[in-house]
């Protein structure tokens, strides 16, 4: 099971890039890297998914580097509304067990 | 497309209650579901998954249970409540990634 480690929290600024970087050194092959935002007194919802190299989608970029060990979670211009939790998960489709580690504390201040 | 529900959003239990929250999903079959554990300020706790219906792993030993009496139904129980188990409540299913229910804040006084 690939562990992850992410910082416990983060202080950005209102229109900031913000970067939030997970290591998984023991991921596996058939292994996915998926970022998920939870807002208080809501479950967790998906943001990007990537195997390798960059994702972007309209909320969004993962940047992957080739030896997949680390990830990283880059939000371009945040807002008050980005403050929020975001765990880092890996996982495979065939894994029950996947671990959420304590996420990181993002608090995006005016 | 896929859906998942949770009831009830809150709750209130006295200890020695009982506990029953339920979980449906919509538009997908034989689903992975999950339960997890969130106290407050910390991160997801997995209690329990099921592979089908009847089929139910623990991960960790505590106060609860948990059923699949039907494939998309996934039930977390609890005979008499502890002041412990207060929490907030996630099922969740899994495909291609986690899909997360809307949780239940439990609070047992």
């Amino acid at each position: 099971l690939a562990k992850t480690t992410q910082p416990i929290s983060m202080d950005s600024y209102e229109g900031q890039e913000v970067n939030i970087t997970c290591s998984h050194n023991n991921i596996a092959t058939n292994d996915y890297i998926t970022w998920y935002q939870q807002f208080p007194s809501q479950g967790p919802r998906f943001i990007i998914q990537g195997y390798k190299t960059k994702v972007t989608n309209e909320v969004a970029s993962l940047f992957i580097p080739a030896d997949r060990k680390s990830s990283t979670l880059s939000l371009p211009r945040v807002s008050l509304s980005d403050t929020a939790v975001y765990y880092c998960l890996v996982f495979n489709t065939g894994g029950f067990k996947t671990i959420f580690g304590a996420g990181t504390r993002l608090f995006v201040k005016a | 497309s896929q859906t998942i529900h949770q009831w009830p959003a809150t709750l209130v239990q006295p200890v020695g209650s009982p506990l029953s929250l339920e979980c449906t999903v919509e538009g997908t079959s034989n689903p992975n579901l999950y339960w997890y554990r969130q106290a407050a300020g910390r991160g997801l706790q997995l209690l329990f998954y099921s592979v089908g219906i009847g089929q139910i792993s623990s991960e960790v030993p505590q106060n609860l249970s948990a059923s699949r009496p039907q494939d998309r139904q996934f039930i977390l129980s609890s005979k008499k409540l502890l002041l412990s188990d207060s929490g907030f409540y996630l099922c969740a299913w899994s495909g291609n990634g986690y899909t997360f229910g809307s949780g239940t804040r439990l609070t047992v006084v």
